[in-house]
């Protein structure tokens, strides 16, 4: 079964750094890949996805993330954090064949210090 | 905006009792999916229509169910309440069904608490 681990439940940044959230799949083929962001009081919104087309994807924001088979990762950067960035941080899995469902990690939370 | 409507916003209802969610998939898609996010279980998917016929099921418990209707909006029917069933309920919707490679675009969610 497809599953996904985000390692830290909580990542503090200072404005400007760099922001790395982790993530690392397991699963029996290549799956997709995707990171969704949720904002306070909000749905989830799609930052960026991984379809096998091109190891480094990039997303809305400014947000990049690489997927490298041999880690079996798929972790999100950001050069520059900024306070609109403080949010909640999905990576999630799915099938490249058959159901659509998402499975997604435990979420990491971002917080932005001014 | 996504697209996607989910009504109502906040729903507080006492245990044993029966509820349900609403969903309007954006204009166009026909695929609708619905997840439950707790603090204890985090997100989980529980269950997917395209074009009013379930395509996959995920941890959804028995005493729930769901449908989707010719105008392809969506309920999902919550009975017997326990005070774990408390927490955000999403629901989705894409354009089809192509193996996890159409996006899903969320709503805002349905906040249950059971008291």
């Amino acid at each position: 079964a497809q599953s996904v681990t985000q390692l830290g439940s909580h990542v503090s940044v200072s404005e400007g750094a760099l922001v790395l959230l982790r993530c690392n799949y397991s699963s029996s083929v290549p799956p997709y890949l995707f990171w969704y962001v949720q904002y306070p009081n909000q749905g989830l919104q799609l930052l960026l996805k991984y379809t096998s087309a091109a190891t480094l994807v990039k997303g809305i924001n400014g947000f990049e993330a690489e997927f490298k088979k041999s880690e079996t990762s798929f972790h999100l950067t950001k050069p520059s954090a900024h306070m609109s960035d403080a949010a909640e941080y999905f990576c999630a899995v799915s099938d490249v064949q058959g159901a659509q469902k998402l499975v997604f990690g435990q979420g990491t939370r971002l917080t932005i210090n001014p | 905006d996504s697209g996607v409507t989910q009504t109502p916003k906040h729903l507080i209802t006492a245990t044993g009792q029966r509820v349900t969610l609403r969903c309007s998939p954006r204009s166009g898609d026909l695929s609708v999916y619905w997840y439950q996010q707790s603090l204890d279980q985090g997100l989980q998917f529980l269950i997917q229509y395209y074009n009013g016929e379930e395509r996959a099921k995920g941890n959804i418990l028995e005493r729930f169910s769901a449908q989707q209707f010719p105008d392809l909006h969506s309920e999902l029917n919550l009975s017997s309440l326990e005070l774990g069933d408390s927490a955000l309920y999403f629901c989705a919707s894409s354009v089809g069904t192509s193996g996890g490679l159409v996006e899903q675009f969320f709503g805002p969610g349905t906040r249950l608490t059971v008291l």
